[in-house]
């Protein structure tokens, strides 16, 4: 079953614009992660957040993490077309190593 | 560093045939893991292994999926008989499994993926 919930399931926004996905999962975690993938390729690791941290930075991306209501937050600050791809939350559960993905929300930038 | 290598790209077969999909983890990555993406499902876990060691299998939706690492560099994932529903992407994905603390310490592992098997099965 799907852990972490996307929302929105697509978002359309214009470069330059702010891009804000959530996700919400179900049960307790070990970290949450991020992924990133363009049409047609593999996915790709963006940022962890550990489940004893609240925010991260990394470049124009800041993810945060709210456990007490089981939710996250992915912010990519001043978009581009370039950032044109669907996003996956992925968590990985207390006591396992694996992560459960999300269905993703696909972000589209128009220049 | 190559990535993770995945072959072939593309497989179109007919229902019935035996399909093989092909996996070289990046080296020097402990944990290998084989997932399916669909439209209607997302991106399933299929298969894991840990040190070629399968540890979860629950995934394989059933018996005609088996998947093998015979050792660290490679790995298969085969449907025999393929069926049309098994039509998807495959992908291939491998990290490195950290655990901090000693046992029972918090393990943290991005995985890295290839870029995937589109099968499609007529």
């Amino acid at each position: 079953s799907q852990q972490g919930e996307e929302d929105p399931q697509a978002l359309s926004i214009q470069e330059g614009e702010n891009a804000t996905m959530n996700c919400s999962y179900k049960t307790s975690i070990n970290n949450l992660q991020w992924y990133r993938q363009n049409s047609g390729r593999g996915l790709v690791h963006l940022i962890l957040i550990r489940s004893n941290e609240r925010e991260k930075h990394s470049g124009r991306l800041r993810v945060t993490l709210d456990t007490s209501k089981k939710s996250s937050s992915l912010l990519i600050t001043a978009s581009r077309a370039a950032d044109t791809a669907s996003y996956f939350c992925a968590t990985m559960n207390s006591g396992y190593s694996t992560l459960t993905f999300g269905k993703g929300t696909m972000l589209l930038v128009s220049p | 560093d190559a990535g993770v290598i995945q072959s072939p790209r593309h497989e179109v077969t007919e229902m019935g045939q035996e399909v093989t999909l092909r996996c070289k983890p990046i080296s020097g990555h402990n944990s290998l893991f084989w997932y399916r993406q669909t439209m209607m499902r997302g991106l399933e876990l299929l298969i894991y292994f840990n040190n070629n060691v399968p540890i979860d299998d629950s995934g394989m939706p059933e018996d005609r999926f088996s998947a093998k690492m015979p050792n660290a560099s490679f790995s298969t994932l085969k449907i025999q008989p393929s069926e049309p529903r098994d039509s998807a992407v495959y992908f291939c994905a491998s990290s490195l499994l950290l655990r901090v603390g000693g046992v029972g310490g918090p393990t943290y592992n991005e995985q890295f993926f290839g870029p995937g098997t589109r099968l499609t099965v007529l």
